[in-house]
């Protein structure tokens, strides 16, 4: 199975702060079909997952334009330009390029 | 707007089988795969399986394969999950989830599923 290895397991952050969380892969995740399938989801204390990022840099309906993503091949970056408050959680990346779909172990958004 | 509301969790003694229920709403269920992820207490999602919007194929991984079966009725707009077998690793909160630009693009609210004697 690929694995997604993200980096910091923990980030801290004052309001209005830029950050950036890193998820490695053990394997390239671009596709034959030219799509890299590759995503970003925040997790929200005591809330269910949310989509942020798709297909590498795309984003998610109705998510601000702070959030932004990049990379390629086995390298991938999320920045949020700007931190809010209401950003604090856990960050997740997910691969679906290859079978099965997996998930990294997360970032956690903490205030500093 | 997009609703996924899970039933069915509960407590059940290893070996023993539960089925999980996903209501649907705010959207055409019939245009869309869905899938079920979980979350074991205070750790990392994992994905449990998918089935395309047609019902035709599904997916799962390793870890619940032979066990688990994911299902749907588009009349209902419900999606199912009959878990099998179930061993104390399979504790955990599991999630409705549909898919669109993602897999996984909206979440239900999850339910819990504890295996323990």
């Amino acid at each position: 199975d690929v694995v997604l290895t993200q980096t910091p397991p923990t980030s801290s952050a004052t309001i209005g702060q830029s950050v950036s969380i890193s998820c490695r892969s053990s394997q390239s995740l671009l596709d034959s079909d030219g799509n890299t399938y590759l995503y970003w989801y925040l997790q929200r204390p005591s809330q269910s997952p949310q989509l942020l990022i798709y297909l590498v840099s795309k984003l998610g309906s109705g998510v601000p334009n702070r959030f932004s993503g990049s990379g390629s091949g086995t390298d991938f970056t999320l920045k949020i330009s700007g931190v809010e408050a209401e950003d604090l959680g856990v960050y997740y990346c997910v691969q679906g390029t290859h079978d099965p779909y997996t998930f990294g172990a997360g970032t956690k958004l903490e205030l500093k | 707007e997009v609703q996924l509301v899970e039933t069915g969790g509960g407590l059940v003694q290893p070996g023993r089988s539960l089925k999980l229920s996903c209501v649907a709403s705010g959207f055409t269920f019939n245009n869309y795969w869905m899938s079920w992820t979980r979350q074991a207490p205070g750790k990392g999602l994992e994905w449990v399986a998918s089935i395309t919007n047609s019902g035709g194929s599904t997916y799962y991984p390793d870890s619940v394969k032979g066990r688990f079966t994911i299902s749907r009725d588009n009349a209902q707009n419900t999606l199912y999950l009959q878990m099998n077998s179930l061993r104390s690793e399979d504790t955990a909160t599991y999630y409705c989830t549909s898919g669109g630009q993602s897999p996984f693009d909206y979440w239900g609210q999850g339910v819990m599923v504890t295996v323990s004697s």
